[in-house]
């Protein structure tokens, strides 16, 4: 049974910092890995969508990397700000069953 | 807007009701999928929809709970005799359909059952 973990639970940086996320599954038969954004009492918002071939995408202030084999993806985020607060989730699309899983994110504050 | 919509946006009921919840996706999306939320957890999935056949739907979905997309466009996930346990924030998504491509959410329904 595949289990997304995201470490730490929660995270407060002072702003300006650059700062990693990090996010491990038990299973490595993913078709992809996507790093979500939520606000609190609202819905997600897709950051980035790593495909199982692919080792890294970036947009913006934002990397996120994948190493499949080792069951692991790290989402970084350059120069933070204040607006960067909110809880980062991290999902896998499994190869064996047609689903999503999720961990259970990271709270992230970013101090002004 | 052309976003997924969800309706409504919050939901208060009684114990032993029936409730239910509307999602729009985004309209060349031809796969949407239920998940389910509750406080300090990450999205549960629920179900998902290819056009109009539902091709999946988790353990968590009890007899209690049914979900539609009866014209391949928008779905409606329904309780019956809703339970305090089922208090959450229930999200929609939707994406086009190829299993890799990127999943567009909605801004959810907040269920209280009271």
């Amino acid at each position: 049974k595949q289990e997304v973990t995201q470490i730490p639970a929660a995270l407060s940086v002072p702003e300006g910092e650059n700062l990693v996320l990090n996010c491990s599954f038990t299973d490595s038969a993913i078709y992809n890995l996507q790093w979500f954004r939520q606000d609190p009492g609202k819905g997600l918002t897709s950051l980035l969508l790593i495909q199982s071939s692919q080792r890294e995408q970036t947009s913006g202030r934002l990397n996120a990397s994948l190493d499949k084999s080792s069951g692991r993806s790290t989402l970084y985020i350059a120069a933070s700000q204040p607006g960067d607060s909110a809880t980062y989730l991290c999902a896998v699309n499994e190869l064996r069953d047609d689903k999503i899983i999720f961990g259970k994110g990271t709270r992230l504050h970013i101090l002004p | 807007d052309t976003g997924v919509s969800q309706n409504p946006r919050h939901k208060i009921t009684k114990r032993g009701q029936n409730v239910t919840f509307r999602c729009d996706p985004i309209s060349e999306h031809n796969r949407l999928y239920w998940y389910r939320q509750t406080l300090g957890q990450g999205p549960e999935f629920l179900t998902y929809f290819q056009n109009e056949a539902q091709l999946e739907k988790s353990r968590l979905l009890s007899d209690r709970f049914s979900a539609e997309r009866p014209k391949g466009s928008f779905s409606t996930l329904e309780i019956q005799r809703t339970e305090q346990g089922d208090s959450a924030m229930y999200l929609c998504a939707s994406s086009f359909s190829i299993r890799t491509d990127e999943q567009y959410f909605g801004p959810g329904t907040r269920l209280t059952v009271t």
